[in-house]
């Protein structure tokens, strides 16, 4: 069976500062890869999702972004973080239908 | 593009009493449609999902839904809830055009069950 990791679990970083969020995938080849941002009351959003490897596709114009340098790891990123960056990051991944199976998130804060 | 609105959100009620959860999309083609459910401290997983044929769908844990496409709604429906279903419930919508490749959510819902 498939799942999923994200690391790490919590984050503290100062406003300024580079981010790298990770994701992999296992027991799966090429499938789909989220990130989605969770903010309460909010639902959510997606950022960035990718098909194969090196391909990204942004939803969201901002100060993130995501690379998939091997099949199964999916990475975001920030070169300076801002406080508007705080949140609950989750990836997904898609196999051939179309639901999505969720990580279990990393909270980032940015102080 | 696609939208989704859960209308209530934040909804408390009694063990045994009976829930439902409302979702409408915005979307005039083909679209598959979800319940996804976060229990606390845990992550989130899918509850349900429609494709195609019946409209009605059951999912996990006694939790159904049905699709009425004149209405473009997906309700989530318990006949009796428990103190265990308090989490947070979120409506998705995946249009199939471009591939199929984005789920759209809705802002979801906090149910607390009391007993």
């Amino acid at each position: 069976s498939q799942t999923i990791h994200q690391w790490p679990a919590t984050l503290v970083q100062p406003v300024g500062s580079p981010l790298s969020l990770e994701c992999t995938v296992e027991g799966t080849s090429n499938p789909n890869l989220y990130w989605y941002r969770q903010a309460a009351g909010r639902g959510l959003q997606l950022l960035f999702y990718s098909v194969g490897i090196g391909q990204i596709s942004s939803e969201v114009p901002q100060n993130l972004s995501a690379s998939r340098p091997q099949d199964r790891q999916f990475i975001l990123s920030s070169k300076k973080l801002l406080l508007s960056d705080s949140g609950f990051y989750l990836c997904a991944f898609r196999l051939g239908t179309y639901e999505q199976y969720f990580g279990p998130g990393t909270r980032l804060t940015v102080t | 593009a696609q939208s989704v609105s859960q209308h209530n959100h934040h909804v408390i009620l009694s063990e045994a009493a009976s829930l439902e959860l409302g979702c409408n999309y915005s979307y005039g083609g083909t679209v598959n449609l979800f319940w996804y459910v976060q229990y606390p401290g845990q992550h989130l997983q899918l509850l349900l999902k429609y494709f195609s044929g019946d409209p009605l769908v059951k999912g996990i844990k006694g939790f159904e839904a049905e699709f009425i496409k004149s209405k473009f709604s997906f309700n989530l429906r318990k006949p009796s809830v428990q103190w265990s279903d308090t989490a947070e419930y979120f409506c998705a919508v995946n249009a199939l055009t471009g591939g199929g490749n984005k789920l759209t959510f809705g802002t979801g819902t906090q149910l607390k069950v009391e007993l």
